[in-house]
């Protein structure tokens, strides 16, 4: 079946613009998650949507990000006012929740690079 | 949630078994440990989890350790396509977000 999507796959920008990236989760997968890579280094978690649930933004790393999703259906990272800092891999995943059982589904990602 | 210490990187011979450890002293009673993997410009990939006991399936086996202090990733005849990232998470029961490490480097050679 169908994986997770992200899109696009590549971005380049220019300093100070908006930028905007696309995750299609597994049909049915109530949970998504966001997360960024920079070169060299682990993932950081940035926010999660599960269902109708206020979203945990803990990991926002300021106001220029943010990000939405309408039900359990596509999700949208926004990041305004670009800076060369944020070049990194932005990974989308998503899954299903249970107490014991939380195996998140990755996309191959999109690769952001500020200029 | 609890930290986890692995080594940097490691090296395995085609055909032999690789044993990934990683080190939880601060575990507690209700968090699972996790494993997923990274292939070079790819997401992380799932591998396996476990509460207490060992667990096994078609990719590797994990060796958890009484005390729940520490925890192995056994992959039984390592291949050059496992040649990855390998990263150890401690998640609580229903916990929403990984927290992932730097990881162990796992290069298999021929």
């Amino acid at each position: 079946g169908a994986g997770v999507s992200q899109s696009p796959s590549n971005k380049v920008t220019e300093k100070g613009k908006d930028v905007e990236l696309r995750c299609d989760p597994i049909s049915g997968h109530t949970a998504l998650y966001w997360y960024r890579q920079r070169l060299g280094q682990g993932l950081e978690f940035l926010i999660y949507f599960q269902g109708n649930s206020a979203p945990d933004k803990s990991g926002l790393p300021s106001d220029r990000f943010s990000a939405e999703r309408t039900g359990e259906s596509v999700s949208t990272l926004t990041i305004q006012r670009t800076q060369q800092e944020d070049s990194a891999v932005y990974l989308c995943a998503s899954s299903r929740i249970t107490l014991s059982y939380n195996e998140q589904f990755f996309g191959p990602g999109t690769r952001l690079t500020v200029l | 949630d609890a930290k986890t210490t692995q080594p940097t990187s490691m090296d395995c011979a085609e055909g032999r078994a690789a044993n990934l450890p990683c080190n939880h002293s601060t575990i507690s009673g209700n968090e699972y440990v996790y494993w997923y993997r990274q292939i070079h410009s790819q997401g992380p990939q799932y591998i396996i989890h476990g509460l207490k006991n060992n667990e096994t399936n078609e990719m590797a086996s994990l060796i958890i350790t009484e005390d729940r202090k520490s925890s192995t990733l056994i992959l039984p005849h390592a291949t050059l396509r496992d040649t990855a990232v390998y990263y150890c998470i401690v998640r609580p029961s229903g916990g929403n977000k990984l927290v992932f490490g730097a990881g162990t480097i796992l290069r298999v050679k021929s």
